[in-house]
């Protein structure tokens, strides 16, 4: 068991551009949550995944974000036409659920930095 | 609008001392986590409380949650300077609830 694992840790990108990232939860776990962390602040969710379900998405996801889950394993958050305003920390989370409280591990973060 | 509010934002001490941290809120959660947070890492998660007036005690650290649910505190005692870090309180609206409400932070500093 490695933990959660997020890919890239750090992307600089111009406005513009399209970026994608990627996150391996820990293995059993069938749920997947997407959180934004901007300097000086608690992450805030953005999207939750049960398998390969895409369950809630939060207000802050707007239509520029996509996230998926294939295969109810690996997820990848794709922004499209970044703008310096999504610079921020990128945090993935998974849990098992219910059974154990709900309690959710995060990965280190994927830092965007929109020039 | 955050949920939840901690404070102080910003709390600089000397090592040995002790201190408490706050986390507040107009509404009740089912449970409440206490992360640690490293710069350039992701939390890390230091205890979880479900029960309204539990305490638990992790070495030097004692987490409580309050009565009705909607507030918690942690107190370190003898700080080091190992404890440096952002700590984070977030609450789950409701059992199984799918996403976290983080509060706004803590950032500790302990001088050695």
């Amino acid at each position: 068991d490695t933990g959660v694992s997020q890919n890239p840790r750090h992307k600089i990108t111009k406005r513009g551009q399209n970026v994608t990232f990627r996150c391996d939860p820990i293995s059993e776990h069938n749920r997947l949550y997407w959180y934004r962390q901007t300097l000086g602040q608690g992450p805030e969710f953005l999207t939750y995944f049960q398998n390969e379900a895409q369950l809630e998405k939060s207000r802050l996801l707007s239509d520029r974000f996509s996230a998926e889950r294939p295969k109810g394993s690996f997820s990848t958050l794709e922004i499209q036409r970044t703008e310096q305003g999504d610079s921020a920390m990128y945090l993935c989370a998974s849990s098992l659920g219910s059974s154990d409280g709900g309690i959710q591990y995060f990965g280190a973060g994927t830092r965007l930095s929109v020039l | 609008t955050q949920l939840l509010e901690q404070s102080p934002q910003f709390l600089s001490i000397q090592e040995g001392e002790n201190l408490t941290v706050y986390c507040n809120s107009s509404s009740v959660f089912s449970s409440l986590q206490w992360y640690r947070q490293e710069p350039g890492e992701g939390p890390v998660l230091l205890v979880t409380v479900v029960t309204g007036g539990e305490v638990k005690k992790l070495k030097r650290l004692t987490f409580q949650f309050g009565d009705a649910r909607k507030d918690s505190s942690l107190h370190i005692t003898a700080a080091q300077p190992g404890d440096t870090g952002l700590y984070l309180c977030a609450g789950a609206r409701w059992t199984g609830a799918n996403n976290l409400f983080f509060g706004t932070g803590t950032r500790l500093t302990v001088i050695p």
